[in-house]
């Protein structure tokens, strides 16, 4: 099945940094790559995805970007503000039906 | 508020006893997926389910079962709890469509086994 790694678990940058979370799959048949939000005690909540016949995708200070050669996808988040501290999970599927997870990097926007 | 419910907020039980989490899907949404969250853990896949038809299946133990009912409700069975299943159970929910199929995940439902 599917392995998804993300890295690193921990993360702490300075407010108004960029910050960049790395994930490697090892399905090259993984064809959707969402990430999610989780704050404390809450429910994880999409900010962006992106699809295999994407390299990029771009929400205002939030990015995503897909090596299919690689197989890895990275979420970027430039001009950090404090309320982006919490976890940020990246998980792959192919086609919708079982998805997976990484770890979590835990991030931490210091003021 | 995504959309999707789940009940009871928190369920409180002892070994060896069986609960029952219930989901409610977003308005039109056909797929229900359920995740078990352990104490800073990643989110681990258990079973989705599409119009009342089991359609893929991960790490969900023999003592789990789901199921998924005409009115698009689902609903997880925890039977001999051990401790080790205490955790927060998240259900989500998607359209299923070809273009369009973002998960919207529930509140979650915090199981807590003594």
């Amino acid at each position: 099945g599917e392995n998804v790694e993300q890295h690193p678990s921990t993360l702490s940058v300075q407010e108004g940094d960029s910050a960049v979370i790395k994930c490697t799959y090892s399905d090259s048949a993984s064809n959707y790559f969402p990430w999610y939000k989780q704050e404390l005690g809450k429910r994880p909540q999409l900010i962006i995805d992106i699809r295999s016949n994407v390299g990029e995708k771009k929400d205002q200070r939030i990015a995503v970007t897909l090596n299919k050669t690689a197989k890895h996808f990275s979420l970027h988040i430039t001009e950090t503000q404090p309320e982006d501290s919490a976890v940020y999970f990246c998980a792959a599927t192919h086609n919708f039906n079982k998805f997976y997870f990484g770890s979590g990097t835990k991030l931490n926007v210091k003021p | 508020d995504s959309g999707v419910t789940q009940t009871p907020k928190h369920l409180i039980t002892a070994t060896g006893q069986r609960v029952t989490l219930r989901c409610s899907p977003r308005s039109g949404d056909l797929s229900v997926y359920w995740y078990q969250q352990s104490l800073d853990q990643g989110l681990q896949f258990l079973i989705q389910y599409y119009n009342g038809e089991e359609r893929a299946k991960g790490n969900i133990l023999e003592r789990f079962s789901a199921q998924q009912f005409p009115d698009l409700h689902s609903e997880l069975n925890l039977s001999s709890l051990e401790l080790g299943d205490s955790a927060l159970y998240f259900c989500a929910s998607s359209v299923r469509a070809e273009q369009t199929d973002t998960q919207y995940f529930g509140p979650g439902t915090r199981l807590t086994v003594l």
